[in-house]
């Protein structure tokens, strides 16, 4: 198994600009996380999905921010526009239902100047 | 709501030294804890885990128990290693078939000098 896939590792963008990160999550997994880590705040759940549908975005932090699943293979977490706060690594994790741990990605980091 | 208190480090041993970080927690009900490490670069793994009271997660030589009476789940290592150099998170999930979440400290930095 290749574990759940990230895509890119790193990103460095300009303010203003639009930022897509990529995750592919292990196959059969029924839930995908979204998290965001920095040194100030640590890990913070920004959303996740079961079976394709957003159950709890409410640490998305603002409109700026969205994200998709448009099947159980594949997701998306959009910022547009970027600002250099939003600069952080942002790790995608899946799980299957009634399994008691994630298994994470390993990040993209996200610089906006 | 759910939260997790870990030590705050960084924490330096030495080789074969014993290890101790400490977590403990709150939350209602009966969650489920676990102990995740991260290696520089990496996403986190999962190292152990707990699912109800007086449960002993271990795994590579670390071991953890869940104590209800002190909300606790604190991480222990006899005789740490160079190659245990990370940072280490305690989680919890929230009980409740339909949870999910996971809720994670701040997480400790663990250098093992040779």
């Amino acid at each position: 198994d290749a574990g759940v896939i990230q895509s890119p590792r790193h990103e460095v963008t300009e303010m203003g600009q639009e930022v897509t990160l990529r995750c592919k999550p292990i196959s059969g997994h029924d839930y995908l996380f979204w998290y965001r880590q920095t040194m100030m705040r640590g890990l913070e759940l920004l959303i996740y999905f079961n079976n394709n549908v957003p159950i709890d975005d409410s640490g998305m932090p603002e409109d700026r921010f969205s994200a998709k699943m448009p099947n159980a293979s594949f997701s998306t977490l959009k910022i547009q526009p970027s600002e250099p706060r939003d600069s952080a690594v942002y790790f995608c994790a899946s799980t299957k239902q009634r399994d008691y741990g994630y298994t994470f990605g390993s990040g993209t980091r996200l610089t906006v100047v | 709501g759910n939260s997790v208190t870990q030590m705050e480090g960084p924490v330096t041993l030495s080789e074969e030294a014993f290890l101790t970080i400490n977590c403990t927690y709150t939350a209602t009900g009966y969650p489920s804890l676990f102990w995740y490490v991260q290696y520089p670069g990496e996403g986190l793994q999962l190292l152990l885990k707990a699912t109800k009271a007086d449960d002993k997660g271990s795994n590579k030589g670390f071991e953890a128990t869940y104590r209800k009476e002190t909300t606790s789940f604190h991480l222990e290592k006899g005789s740490v290693q160079v190659s245990d150099s990370a940072v280490y998170f305690c989680a919890l999930r929230g009980s409740g078939g339909s949870n999910y979440k996971l809720t994670f400290g701040k997480g400790t930095l663990l250098t093992v000098n040779p």
